[in-house]
């Protein structure tokens, strides 16, 4: 199968450290996105992995096992805007198709 | 903000009626892709074009009909929808991998 599974929802304080994980069957595995998408708007590229361990982008970073079929997304020093949904996506079999998790909706509380 | 633009942001039609929905990329892209995002689903791929030819059609009723007449512009024709098709269509464009995403169309079947 191609499943992609993330969480359905998590909670976060203003200020702290979140990981939102995603496991993936590893079948014609290429490479794993992460985007992120406020509500009612377009989602947005966080990061793509292609290699196993972690690549930091300021507050965000992500990392990936490619043996193990896991990624996840950290989220540091989070801030109220940070409050979206968070989407796993993995580069499938064919080409410029995606399969698609069905995101994490982050909340963040003061 | 990205480089791709869609119109219109909200659309409320009947069962009966025919509309289009309008996707442009400034990005110069090779490839388009449309989208259906559910609540609580994972992005359904509808259609892809790559260099204008159709190269993905993923089981998409023939109530959906894509044109695409250059690598900058795709469109989806409607007709006859169903109330289940109500969700918001995405409309995203790529150069490899990484899929860059417009607004989205709010759409709404009466």
């Amino acid at each position: 199968g191609q499943n992609i599974d993330q969480p359905t929802e998590m909670t976060a304080t203003e200020g702290a450290i979140v990981q939102i994980n995603c496991t993936y069957q590893t079948s014609g595995f290429n490479g794993l996105f992460w985007y992120q998408q406020h509500a009612g708007e377009a989602p947005t590229f966080l990061s793509y992995n292609v290699l196993d361990g972690l690549e930091e982008k300021g507050r965000f970073s992500s990392f990936l096992s490619r043996s193990k079929g896991y990624s996840y997304l950290l989220l540091k020093e989070l801030q109220m805007k940070d409050s979206a949904s968070y989407l796993c996506a993995r580069s499938g079999d064919s080409n410029y198709q995606l399969i698609w998790g069905a995101g994490t909706k982050l909340i963040i509380k003061p | 903000e990205t480089g791709v633009t869609q119109t219109p942001r909200h659309l409320v039609m009947g069962m009966t009626n025919k509309k289009s929905l309008k996707c442009e990329q400034h990005l110069g892209h090779n490839a388009m892709y449309w989208y259906k995002q559910s609540a609580k689903k994972p992005l359904e791929l509808m259609f892809v074009y790559n260099f204008k030819e159709q190269t993905e059609n993923n089981s998409v009723p023939s109530r959906f009909s894509p044109e695409c007449p250059n690598s900058s512009h795709l469109f989806l024709h409607l007709h006859t929808l169903q109330p289940e098709d109500s969700a918001l269509y995405l409309c995203a464009s790529s150069q490899l991998d990484t899929q860059y995403f417009g607004p989205g169309t709010r759409l709404t079947v009466l």
